[in-house]
């Protein structure tokens, strides 16, 4: 069964550096997410990506953050300049819409720890 | 806003015993809901959708719509049953998805 897949598994930075987070989704999906999840927290929804663009974003995703699909395959999340706050579980998740379904898929995740 | 409630961080149950994982929301519109599981050192995976109305692995939940629920329930609980559950809604046109904070299920023999 195909999966959403993330790397790295764990990313260590120094706070003020820039990090990118990698996720393939599933390869016929069209919706692509960015949540996160602060360790004790619950699970926030940070941008939503559709057609090349932005479809919708949360208050978390200011102007330090961005996201590109850059080829057919990959969906990224940059942070330009990592803060202490940063630091948390981040989870790409990607759907369909064959069949109507909403169903949202979500990869492993990659942890976060900024210094 | 849109708001998801599980009141409980951690339900402690026998094996064989009934479990029910208590979910509530807030929402204007029309709410599709959802409960993810999440089992040690694994990704967040569906369980069920209130949509589809099916039981997976002997869990169901029921939309209340006057209650403003959507508790998960399982009239056995088994020790793989144990892992953290996330109760979600569903809103917006970008179909993101808002999470409760999540509730872990421990079954003891």
């Amino acid at each position: 069964e195909p999966e959403v897949t993330q790397t790295p598994s764990h990313q260590v930075t120094q706070m003020g550096q820039e990090v990118i987070l990698r996720c393939v989704p599933i390869s016929n999906h069209l919706y692509f997410y960015w949540y996160r999840q602060i360790l004790g927290q619950k699970v926030e929804f940070l941008v939503s990506f559709y057609n090349n663009e932005i479809s919708e974003k949360s208050e978390i995703f200011d102007d330090q953050f961005s996201v590109e699909r850059p080829d057919g395959s990959n969906f990224t999340l940059k942070i330009r300049s990592t803060k202490l706050e940063d630091s948390a579980m981040y989870f790409c998740a990607s759907r369909s819409l064959a069949g109507g379904t909403d169903t949202q898929y979500f990869g492993p995740g990659t942890r976060l720890t900024v210094l | 806003a849109q708001r998801v409630t599980q009141p409980e961080k951690l339900l402690s149950v026998f094996k064989g015993a009934p479990v029910e994982l208590k979910c509530n929301y807030s929402y204007s519109g029309s709410p599709e809901l959802f409960w993810y599981v999440q089992y040690s050192r694994q990704r967040l995976q569906l369980l069920l959708r209130h949509i589809s109305r099916e039981s997976i692995k002997g869990f169901t939940a029921d939309l209340n719509k006057g209650e403003t629920s959507f508790h998960l329930k399982k009239p056995f609980a088994q020790e793989e049953d144990s892992a953290m559950y996330y109760c979600a809604l569903l809103t917006g046109t970008a179909s993101k998805l808002t999470f409760g904070t999540g509730t872990r299920l421990q079954v003891t023999l």
